[in-house]
């Protein structure tokens, strides 16, 4: 089956930017969705296709891609940016699952 | 309003058996696939199991494969998932969702040990 790697952590500062990657082969074929998860709580949808957003999500969250890398930005991160995010995509081994990243720890400083 | 409740979560012995069921409202059940993910304790999400808008197709992460089973009844809109000989690295919270991930319940833990 396909895997998707994230770097463990990475911090910003209060209404800085950053830049969260996700890597794998399926993502030549699939495009990435990406989700946040806080503490105790179910994983939310941020990012899904191109670079869309589902309603409430606010617009300081973008995502792209290149090759075999997917890219979740946060444009002025808030302190409720603070989570966990994790990637995912279609399982390019054609058993028809999905594939999640490792996780992306993010603290915002 | 879109509602995932999962229930059937519990402690289980080793080599035991357990059911879990996810209750849909608010949406066309019989319309979208609907998957099982599972989060093990401080660890990732991983993906367990997906079925098909009427049930015809399966399919299973290769760890669960031959002792998970998938279903869905769209009379009672509800997803089940039964669990078989269970070890304790199926140890996790199990969340349900529907097709596209914007849904998901808020999780059933699952706690195998002797």
């Amino acid at each position: 089956s396909s895997e998707l790697t994230q770097d463990p952590a990475v911090s910003v500062a209060l209404g800085q930017t950053v830049r969260i990657t996700c890597q794998g082969d399926s993502l030549r074929s699939y495009y990435a969705s990406w989700y946040q998860q806080k503490p105790g709580q179910a994983p939310v949808l941020v990012i899904y296709g191109k670079n869309n957003r589902p309603s409430g999500i606010p617009d300081r969250f973008s995502g792209s891609s290149s090759g075999n890398t997917a890219s979740l930005t946060i444009t002025g991160a808030q302190a409720e940016d603070e989570a966990d995010y994790y990637c995912n995509s279609r399982d390019s081994s054609g058993n028809h699952l999905e594939v999640f990243g490792t996780g992306t720890k993010v603290t915002v400083l | 309003e879109v509602q995932l409740v999962e229930s059937g979560g519990g402690l289980v012995q080793p080599g035991g058996s357990l059911r879990l069921s996810c209750a849909a409202s608010g949406f066309t059940f019989s319309s979208y696939a609907m998957h099982w993910v599972r989060q093990a304790p401080g660890k990732g999400l991983e993906y367990v199991s997906a079925i098909s808008s009427n049930g015809g197709s399966t399919y299973y992460a290769n760890s669960v494969k031959g002792r998970f089973t998938i279903s869905r009844d769209n009379s009672k809109n509800t997803l089940y998932l039964q669990m078989g000989s269970l070890r304790a690295e199926d140890m996790a919270v199990y969340y349900c969702a529907r097709e596209g991930g914007f849904y998901w319940g808020q999780g059933t833990l699952v706690t195998v040990s002797s």
